[in-house]
């Protein structure tokens, strides 16, 4: 099967603008879990969508959304970038079952200069 | 509220020497817990996992058990290889309408030949 593809792998936008990123899941999962990661604040957990539904939400602002298709395809967006959005993003999904356990992309490396 | 707490790294150690990341976690209920890894540059990859109580995970040599007495679920490996050298997440999920893995700030491992 293969695995979790996230793009583009790189992307350098200026402040102001605005970046979506996309995630493919691995076929048969249905939930799809975004993450920013960087070195100051480790791993935090943006949204997870389930069957084209946001079902879990984290603590970032409004300037961040995210939809799911009817193929589980999930993208993420960016809107009005800040330096301090400059970060690793990751794509994880999931069964949606009760386990939990997530399968991850490489990740997107957003610059924002 | 739910939370996960590592221990600082980064940790050296020799090839072959024992090793202990110790975890801690805050949840209500009966989350699943989890442990990850990332090598240089990648996503993260599922190293183990358990779902209750005195559940053993283990893979590739690495071992954690879920002590609910002691809220704690450590990582252990017996010899480890310069190839071990990565970070390590410890997270937990509960699957209450969704999921919200939380992880910790992550523990980054050198394994020196």
């Amino acid at each position: 099967k293969a695995g979790v593809t996230q793009t583009p792998r790189y992307l350098i936008k200026t402040r102001g603008q605005q970046v979506t990123l996309s995630c493919s899941p691995i076929s048969g999962h249905r939930s799809v879990s975004w993450y920013q990661q960087t070195p100051g604040q480790g791993l935090q957990f943006l949204f997870e969508y389930f069957s084209e539904t946001q079902r879990n939400k984290g603590n970032f602002p409004g300037r961040f959304s995210g939809r799911q298709f009817s193929n589980s395809r999930s993208e993420m967006n960016v809107s009005t970038l800040e330096l301090g959005d400059s970060a690793l993003y990751l794509c994880a999904s999931s069964l949606g079952g009760g386990l939990g356990e997530q399968y991850f992309g490489p990740g997107t490396r957003l610059t924002v200069t | 509220g739910n939370s996960v707490t590592q221990m600082e790294g980064p940790v050296t150690l020799s090839e072959e020497a024992f090793l202990t990341i110790n975890c801690t976690y805050t949840a209500t209920g009966y989350p699943s817990l989890f442990w990850y890894v990332q090598y240089p540059g990648e996503g993260l990859q599922l190293l183990l996992k358990a779902t209750k109580a005195d559940d053993k995970g283990s893979n590739k040599g690495f071992e954690a058990t879920y002590r609910k007495e002691t809220t704690s679920f450590h990582l252990e490996k017996g010899s480890v290889q310069v190839s071990d050298s990565a970070v390590y997440f410890c997270a937990l999920s509960r699957a209450t309408g969704g999921f919200k893995t939380i992880f910790g700030a992550g523990t980054r491992l050198f394994v020196k030949a």
